[in-house]
């Protein structure tokens, strides 16, 4: 199967670390990305490769694998890192999948 | 630096065709390591992988779509174009276009999705 599954929310304290989690068999053999989307936005690679991160993004946000899981961590969570956060992989095939998304609330 | 910009109708009647294009600026849809894909999100949900391109023509579907989606690719003007078929108001959503990169690394090939348009709200309904 190619699914990847999130929980729908977790939320944190504020300068707390938060895991947000995506699971999958697809992940056993791809890389996992990670994207982070506000409202009325459109979404941000913030994660790839599995601990990649893109130029711009902080280094309070990195990635692990381990199995058929994928991580993304935030290390110090800060107001502005309440968002929709979704993880992505692909199948054998190419095909790309999405995980249905995790709300990130900071308290 | 490059830059994706969908366009096309924001509103399609039911049994329709939906028909949009991505320009790509800044940059070349013929690089070898890009695909270019399309993705949605109907209101209030998550992100649906469509399909995606690469610049030879070849393409890739997402199965819950594939008898309805067609993806193009038009080099000499640099933009890459999707039509999804017989529409209904569960196809209304934001679509956006978006460069997925694929490279190799140690436990084999990498795709993320390092470019996103700003996204196109689609609406179905007479």
């Amino acid at each position: 199967s190619s699914e990847l599954t999130q929980d729908p929310a977790v939320s944190v304290a504020l300068g707390q670390t938060v895991r947000i989690t995506c699971q999958g068999d697809s992940l056993r053999s791809y890389y996992a990305s990670w994207y982070q989307q506000k409202p009325g936005q459109a979404p941000v690679l913030v994660i790839y490769s599995e601990n990649n991160r893109p130029s711009g993004i902080p280094d309070r946000f990195s990635g692990s694998t381990s199995g058929n899981t994928a991580s993304l961590t935030i290390t110090g969570a800060q107001a502005e890192d309440e968002a929709d956060y979704y993880c992505n992989s692909r199948d054998s095939s190419g095909k790309r999948v999405f995980g249905g998304g995790t709300k990130v609330t900071v308290l | 630096q490059v830059q994706l910009l969908e366009s096309g109708p924001g509103l399609v009647r039911p049994s329709e065709t939906l028909s949009l294009t991505c320009t790509v600026s800044g940059g070349s849809v013929s690089s070898a390591s890009s695909y270019w894909s399309w993705i949605r999100q109907p209101p209030g949900k998550g992100l649906e992988w469509i399909g995606s391109i690469f610049f030879s023509g070849i393409t890739n579907y997402s199965p819950s779509l594939k008898s309805r989606v067609t993806i193009s690719v038009d080099t000499s003007k640099n933009r890459f174009s999707l039509r999804l078929s017989s529409v209904t108001a569960a196809d209304t959503a934001v679509y956006y276009c978006a460069r997925d990169l694929s490279v190799s690394m140690i436990r084999g090939v990498a795709n993320w999705i390092d470019l996103w348009g700003q996204g196109a709200l689609v609406t179905v309904s007479s």
